[in-house]
């Protein structure tokens, strides 16, 4: 299967700041896939994108295909963007997840 | 609109003693999905359904059956439970273009003693 890596794998912002995620996958594939998981365990979808840049209010999201990464950045952060970001490479109509970057931001 | 809703949301098993996990979804999406995430770790796929009545392994599938009967449910069986099969388990679904993305159930946490 696909080995996907996710950089760092813990990150400490101060309320404000901006932050810039990693994930790197060792294939092809079809998709990539962006989700939060909240303090609850909740996983909620970000992103979707196979290539590219797509942008969500203070979130953006870059798939380079051809290199096989991605990169999720969060400008202004939150409190509330605290918890555990995944990455999930598709292909074959299976997804392979990251280990997450867990990222912490304080008031 | 439920989405996807796991059943139970909790349970706590003693070693060996069996039990299903019921998946459904109102969105009529082919694809469904059942992970399980340990601490510290991203989601594994156990099994998978490219629709109703077909099923597949994933990365981790010793220990679990599962059954599409019906297309809008995805059960995932563990028949004798053991104590590494503690975990959360996720179950998600999709429709059948790769453009398409999973959407995911809250979870449920099995701990088996």
């Amino acid at each position: 299967g696909i080995q996907v890596e996710q950089s760092p794998p813990d990150l400490i912002l101060q309320e404000g700041a901006n932050s810039t995620l990693r994930c790197n996958f060792s294939d092809s594939v079809n998709n990539l896939q962006w989700f939060h998981q909240n303090p609850w365990g909740q996983l909620i979808n970000l992103f979707y994108i196979p290539s590219g840049t797509k942008q969500n209010g203070r979130l953006s999201a870059t798939t380079v295909a051809t290199e096989r990464y991605s990169l999720l950045y969060i400008s202004s952060s939150q409190t509330t963007d605290s918890g555990v970001y995944f990455c999930a490479a598709y292909n074959f109509n299976k997804f392979y997840f990251g280990s997450g970057t867990k990222l912490n931001v304080k008031p | 609109n439920a989405g996807v809703t796991q059943t139970p949301k909790f349970r706590v098993l003693k070693t060996g003693q069996s039990m299903t996990l019921l998946c459904a979804q109102d969105m009529n999406h082919e694809y469904m999905y059942w992970y399980r995430q340990d601490p510290g770790m991203g989601l594994r796929l156990i099994h998978y359904s490219v629709g109703e009545g077909t099923t597949a392994k994933g990365e981790v599938p010793d220990g679990y059956n599962v059954s599409r009967l019906k297309k809008q449910n995805f059960l995932l069986g563990l028949e004798s439970a053991a104590p590494s099969q503690t975990s959360v388990y996720f179950c998600a679904s999709r429709e059948g273009l790769p453009s398409q993305p999973q959407h995911f159930g809250d979870g449920t946490r099995l701990s088996i003693l």
